[in-house]
């Protein structure tokens, strides 16, 4: 079964604010992890990454947060832009193995 | 980053009948190769993994008799839905991981396949 879920189905924002979106894993031997972003209709999109001897990693207005002692992983865009409206997955994988998803919270963006 | 290719993107086709969705790593070879279901709303589910030149390796409640995945090439992987039913109407997608890109796996587009 999924061993990835999420905190919250949706999240709504006002364009220019900042969105967090949370994840909890179960499985501590997992050592990457990925958030991805998916719009109607396509593959998943990579978003940004980290390994589990990280606890944050920046990238283009996205910050992906880890914290191991609580499983717990997170997003966060900043300057949110109507763009960004998708579904997001975080994944979780152990060396060699498939990634395992999360059930996806959905960011609607509303200018 | 590297680019993974699938075909088609949308199939319908009738009850009973087969389909075939290919995957290709179109500029890496792909030693490990999985497929994943989506339904509306849902998540990706892992279906099955694959590896170049041996038999793939299914999740617990999928039929492997059902989803026939062949991976004969470092580029080419298929799955072939058979005698398809409306339940089985679903996003498939794949995603490639090769010898040369540890942890990251890049995903194809992924495939409708609508079942009437």
């Amino acid at each position: 079964g999924e061993s990835v879920g999420l905190h919250l189905p949706t999240l709504s924002v006002q364009e220019g604010d900042n969105s967090i979106i949370n994840c909890a894993y179960s499985n501590s031997a997992s050592d990457y992890f990925i958030w991805y972003k998916q719009e109607s209709g396509k593959g998943p999109q990579f978003i940004i990454d980290i390994r589990s001897n990280m606890d944050k990693r920046q990238g283009q207005r996205v910050t992906v947060l880890l914290n191991k002692t609580v499983k717990h992983l997170s997003l966060q865009i900043a300057a949110t832009q109507p763009g960004d409206s998708a579904v997001y997955f975080c994944a979780e994988r152990q060396a060699g193995t498939a990634l395992i998803f999360g059930k996806g919270t959905t960011l609607s963006v509303s200018s | 980053g590297a680019v993974v290719s699938q075909h088609p993107s949308r199939v319908i086709c009738k009850s009973g009948t087969s389909v075939k969705i290919e995957c290709r790593s179109l500029d890496f070879q792909a030693t490990t190769m999985f497929w994943y279901r989506q339904f509306p709303k849902q998540s990706l589910m892992l279906m099955a993994t694959s590896n170049e030149g041996s038999k793939a390796t299914y999740e617990q409640g999928v039929e492997k008799d059902k989803f026939l995945i062949n991976h004969a090439s470092l580029t080419l992987s298929t799955l072939t839905v058979t005698s398809a039913h409306p339940e089985d109407s679903s996003f498939y997608i794949c995603s490639a991981g090769g010898q040369g890109h540890t942890g990251e796996l890049f995903f194809g587009e992924g495939s409708r396949l609508t079942v009437l």
